[in-house]
Parts: structure tokens; sequence; C-alpha cells
């Protein structure tokens, strides 16, 4: 089993649908959590941090459910511009980050 | 401020050849990561320097890759020889030091695509 799984999609949504993504992580001793966004052919860029209380920025919400151990990113009225693959990173104890595979989004016009 | 400068972005090479990455991180951010992203998964951790120390080199195949950071600035990673297999991204990343919070945002640069023929 892989340490940090991501179904890879491609997720293809209409624009103004929401769309959430799920990751798993197998360490319980993972110490915090991230969304990466990585457009095609560029480098990943930090979307945001998933803290355990869980957190919002404008359309974008990350939660962590550390019971059953996975993080979730949800996307509200999906714009054209949020087609990219996201990437959930895991920091799996001393500063070892583990990205997963990558959902791919499509939004459509 | 200037990112993370890497180069060259491209290099095409023939098998058995050796090639070098270079890497000049975010000025101040002593952690230094080199990662390898093949098409369709995300990045891997090659090697993970803090100033001029690797501390985590455990995924670094070191019969053919070597890396060095001497100065605890600038990063070199180097194959020697190239497989076929090699032909990926390799991202280089860097963060600034680390405070109690493990929650520490890593800045990449925009990769050396490396092809091997």
């Amino acid at each position: 089993r892989k340490e940090v799984e991501q179904d890879p999609g491609p997720f293809n949504v209409p624009e103004g649908a929401t769309v959430a993504f799920n990751c798993t992580y197998s360490n319980s001793a993972s110490q915090s959590f991230f969304w990466y966004r990585q457009d095609c052919r560029k480098e990943p860029k930090l979307l945001m941090s998933v803290y355990s209380s869980g957190n919002e920025d404008g359309r974008f919400t990350a939660q962590l459910n550390r019971a059953s151990q996975y993080i979730s990113l949800l996307i509200r009225d999906s714009k054209l511009s949020d087609s990219a693959t996201y990437l959930c990173v895991v920091n799996s104890g001393t500063y070892k980050y583990i990205f997963g595979t990558g959902t791919r989004l499509k939004v459509l016009a | 401020e200037a990112g993370v400068v890497q180069s060259p972005r491209y290099k095409i090479i023939e098998k058995k050849q050796p090639v070098a990455f270079w890497c000049n991180p975010i000025s101040g951010h002593n952690t230094l990561y080199w990662y390898l992203q093949n098409l369709g998964q995300g990045p891997e951790l090659l090697i993970r320097y803090e100033n001029e120390e690797a501390v985590d080199d455990s995924q670094l195949p070191k019969d053919r890759f070597s890396a060095e950071r001497l100065k605890g600035v600038d990063s070199t990673l180097k194959i020697q020889p190239a497989e076929l297999g090699d032909s990926a991204v390799y991202l280089c990343a860097s963060s600034p030091p680390s405070g109690p919070s493990s929650y520490n945002e890593q800045f990449f640069g925009p990769g050396t695509r490396l092809t091997v023929l």
C-alpha cells in the first residue's frame, strides 16, 4: 500500500460545479498535511495547508480526518482556471514529505 | 524576490552519458530538496539537505546518482552514467528555517526535463 493515495481522475466537471477530492495516508504519526496545485508542465505550488480544525480560503475548503486518516479538498463554484493536478502531501515525520500521485481536474465550459 | 532557480531547463543526452543539474534556492532557505517526477506521478524525494548536510538520502540511487551542496547554498545533482529510465523531470525545492510547527512550505523551481535516448 502506498503511503499517500489519491484517485488520479480525471475529474471532468462543468463550470460552477462543486468537486471534492480525498487523499488517504497510511502513517498515523503523520504531522502535517498540504494540498499543492500543479499546472501542466509547471512546478507544484502550495494551495493550502490542512490543519486539524480545517481551513477555508475563498472557494477552497480543506479538512483533515485523523481517525480515518484522510484529508479532503472541496472546490466550490469551479472555474476554468481551476483545471490542474492537485497533489496531496503528507509530512510523515522528520520533514519527510510524501506526495500522492495527484488528482487531475478538468473544468469544462 | 527571486524564486528557486534551476538550470538547464531541458537536457537531452544519450544513455551512458553523464549529466548534471544545478539549483539555487531562495535566499535564506536552509533546507533544499531534490525530487524526481515521472509523468503522471507525484514528486519523489531523492535527497534533502539541511544547510550543507545531507540529512535524508535514503532514496538516492547511490550507484549512479550523487549530489552536493558544499557551501550550504546552491546544489548540484549528477547522474553518471544515465540510463533510459532516468528520463523524468528533476525538481529542486527549498524551505525557510523551520519553527516549532511542522507546517513548512516548499518552494519549487521550474525543474529540469531530462530525456535519455
